[in-house]
């Protein structure tokens, strides 16, 4: 079956320095959605990407979908303490009725 | 705008017993899904309905999981006979529709432990 693939699954980094992430998926995408989810919380939507070769940016946050549709990646500049949480990237397959298929996501946390 | 409602937030049983989830989602959305999430994993999609309407549940373990949503609203999951390794977090979510692939709307989740 279809697979997403988020490594590593955790990352330590300073505040101030940029982070970056990667999601990797056996089959090509349809589109793709990133949520967080705080320690303690629910997943919360972020983004969708749709086109090949898509790039998306919430103030220091950077999303951007593969030119072959089969990868994303996200970048955070300067980290800051209210970054920390666990990152989803969740791909859908054409014709998957809106069924998405979450990675394993990464936990990323900041140090002051 | 109300967001979705689950409960319990959280259950604890003894393997063997069984054990019910309910959820409400945004007034509006067409779309419920319910999710198990294990400690340190992404959610996995249990079941998806449109409307009162089973969608997908290809990943539902039918011998002992169950779900309905009857009047295209309201939710429940059910587990019967819960074993240990269903511990987890089931959350539902709600979207507009699956004609499009809206973004997903998440509940708090219901902390299961089955000892």
């Amino acid at each position: 079956g279809q697979q997403v693939m988020q490594i590593p699954q955790y990352q330590h980094v300073q505040e101030g320095e940029d982070f970056t992430t990667y999601c990797n998926s056996s089959t090509t995408l349809s589109n793709i959605q990133w949520y967080k989810q705080r320690p303690g919380g629910h997943p919360v939507f972020l983004i969708q990407l749709v086109k090949s070769g898509e790039v998306k940016k919430q103030k220091r946050l950077t999303f951007q979908f593969g030119e072959a549709k089969k990868n994303s990646s996200l970048h955070i500049t300067a980290t800051q303490t209210t970054d920390v949480g666990t990152y989803f990237c969740a791909g859908e397959v054409a014709g998957a009725n809106s069924k998405l298929t979450f990675g394993k996501g990464i936990t990323l946390s900041v140090r002051p | 705008e109300a967001g979705v409602a689950q409960s319990p937030r959280y259950k604890i049983i003894e393997k063997r017993q069984s054990v019910a989830f309910w959820c409400n989602p945004i007034s509006g959305h067409a779309t419920l899904y319910w999710y198990q999430q294990i400690l340190g994993q992404g959610p996995k999609l249990l079941i998806q309905f449109q409307n009162n309407g089973v969608v997908d549940d290809s990943q539902l373990p039918k011998d002992r999981f169950s779900a309905e949503r009857l009047k295209g609203v309201d939710s429940t999951l059910k587990i019967q006979p819960a074993k240990l390794e269903d511990s987890a977090v089931y959350l539902c979510a709600s979207s507009l529709d699956l004609v499009r692939n809206y973004e997903q709307y998440f509940g708090p989740g219901t902390r299961l432990t089955v000892t």
